[in-house]
């Protein structure tokens, strides 16, 4: 989805460096999301926010970090990076509107790998 | 590349032909469905959503449908096309949590 982006889309680093993802949404969306996707495995959650004040732990947030800097952007970091680290990472959006049925929007991913 | 979707089962079927594919979902007090299309070197795609308080839905060319019963949704794609090559999966989310529960996916490979 074009109003989802994410920078960079390929990234290849080495063992222990810090990476940033960043994420970027021009559709308005309150709530943001970032998930991992591995092969053979459902996508997981690492974090997600609500707004810009509240950022709250997904399934899998040991080795990541994230910020939300402004409505629009949500960034993911690894503060160290590892090869079990390699994955697609996306980011989502979803509006406001309360209860479970938030349609959620994915961005076109990050291919990360740590060597 | 095409790392996500190796070891997935895969569907194929012929050009024009219906697509059924299914899922199962894990959790009878999930309340919102929605079916996401992946193609290669792309995001998720929404494609369609069903709640819980119906059995089907349809939209163009597709339709979803939701047994409570057996905790089983599917997702039937009319008239398949080429460009509907791309792996498919199903999300569930229980009330309150605003959190999706994915599933693994499904290749769906359609033949000129």
């Amino acid at each position: 989805d074009a109003d989802v982006t994410q920078t960079p889309r390929n990234r290849i680093t080495k063992t222990g460096k810090r990476i940033m993802l960043e994420c970027s949404q021009t559709k308005g969306h309150d709530r943001m999301y970032w998930y991992r996707q591995d092969p053979g495995l459902g996508l997981r959650l690492i974090y997600y926010s609500f707004d810009v004040k509240d950022i709250n732990k997904g399934e899998i947030s040991d080795g990541y970090s994230v910020s939300r800097q402004a409505q629009a952007k949500f960034s993911l970091s690894l503060e160290s990076a590892i090869p079990n680290q390699t994955a697609l990472y996306f980011c989502a959006t979803s509006e406001s509107g309360g209860g479970s049925t938030d349609t959620q929007y994915f961005g076109p991913g990050t291919r990360l790998t740590v060597l | 590349g095409e790392s996500v979707g190796l070891h997935l089962p895969t569907l194929s079927v012929q050009e024009g032909d219906n697509s059924i594919i299914n899922c199962a979902y894990s959790n009878s007090a999930s309340d919102y469905f929605i079916w996401y299309k992946q193609e290669s070197g792309k995001g998720p795609q929404f494609i369609i959503d069903i709640r819980s308080n119906m059995d089907k839905r349809q939209g163009q060319r597709v339709t979803v449908l939701l047994n409570k019963t057996v905790k089983h949704l599917s997702l039937q794609i009319a008239a398949t096309q080429p460009g509907d090559s791309a792996v498919y999966f199903c999300a569930e989310s229980r009330p309150g949590t605003y959190k999706y529960i994915f599933g693994t996916g499904t290749r769906l490979k359609v033949l000129a």
